[in-house]
């Protein structure tokens, strides 16, 4: 089976704070995704990746950065952590062009104080 | 217009019943299409694929209407354990990525 794991299930930081979040797949999948997701607004895509060293934006990137230096690792950076990212963080991978879905780590609950 | 809708629910059903969910798509020239389960505070699961001739998997039956745009769930015979909310997702016609809905949510009373 393909592992999505993300380092934090979940994880309290201060306002201002740079917050990482980490996630890994072992399966070789070319594509991965963060997503963040809040009760009545359903997922939201925040950055996106083809391939190493390549990253595109998603629907809400402000406030975010993402890092893939390697194939396998996809990484969340939130520059100066605010209230209003207080989330639950989702990772995805996939295979060549989706055809197969996505498969998503366990998520990292973030909550900004 | 959301590019993927569905009815939030809740529908409260008891065990043992039959029911459906649908979910209709903006874009014409989709080409996959996805049922995912997600349980509370849990990740979202993928369930099953949903193919052009329809497809069924156990109780779970999955349909495609290209003409109408829209996609169906049925569940038979419902379980406590099928309370969760499902995620209607498809793929555009270009690039890599899937479109997910709101979810529609389930709750199967003993």
């Amino acid at each position: 089976d393909v592992k999505v794991t993300q380092s934090s299930r979940y994880l309290v930081k201060r306002t201002g704070e740079k917050v990482f979040l980490e996630c890994v797949q072992d399966m070789d999948h070319e594509n991965m995704f963060w997503y963040r997701q809040d009760p009545g607004l359903g997922l939201r895509l925040i950055y996106f990746s083809y391939d190493v060293k390549m990253k595109e934006k998603g629907d809400i990137p402000e406030g975010y950065s993402v890092s893939r230096e390697k194939k396998e690792r996809f990484s969340l950076i939130l520059e100066s952590a605010s209230t209003n990212q207080t989330s639950m963080y989702l990772c995805a991978s996939s295979f060549g062009r989706g055809d197969y879905g996505y498969t998503f780590g366990s998520g990292t609950r973030l909550t900004v104080v | 217009r959301k590019e993927v809708e569905q009815d939030p629910g809740p529908f409260n059903v008891p065990e043992g019943a039959t029911v459906a969910f649908n979910c209709t798509y903006s874009n014409s020239a989709s080409q996959s299409f996805f049922w995912y389960r997600q349980d509370c505070r849990k990740e979202p699961k993928l369930l099953m694929s949903v193919y052009s001739s329809g497809n069924e998997d156990g109780r779970f039956t999955a349909q495609l209407n290209r003409a109408s745009q829209y996609i169906s769930l049925l569940i038979r015979d419902s379980k406590l354990s099928d309370s969760a909310t499902y995620l209607c997702v498809v793929k555009m016609e270009a690039g890599n990525m899937l479109t997910f809905g709101g979810g529609t949510r389930l709750m199967v009373k003993p």
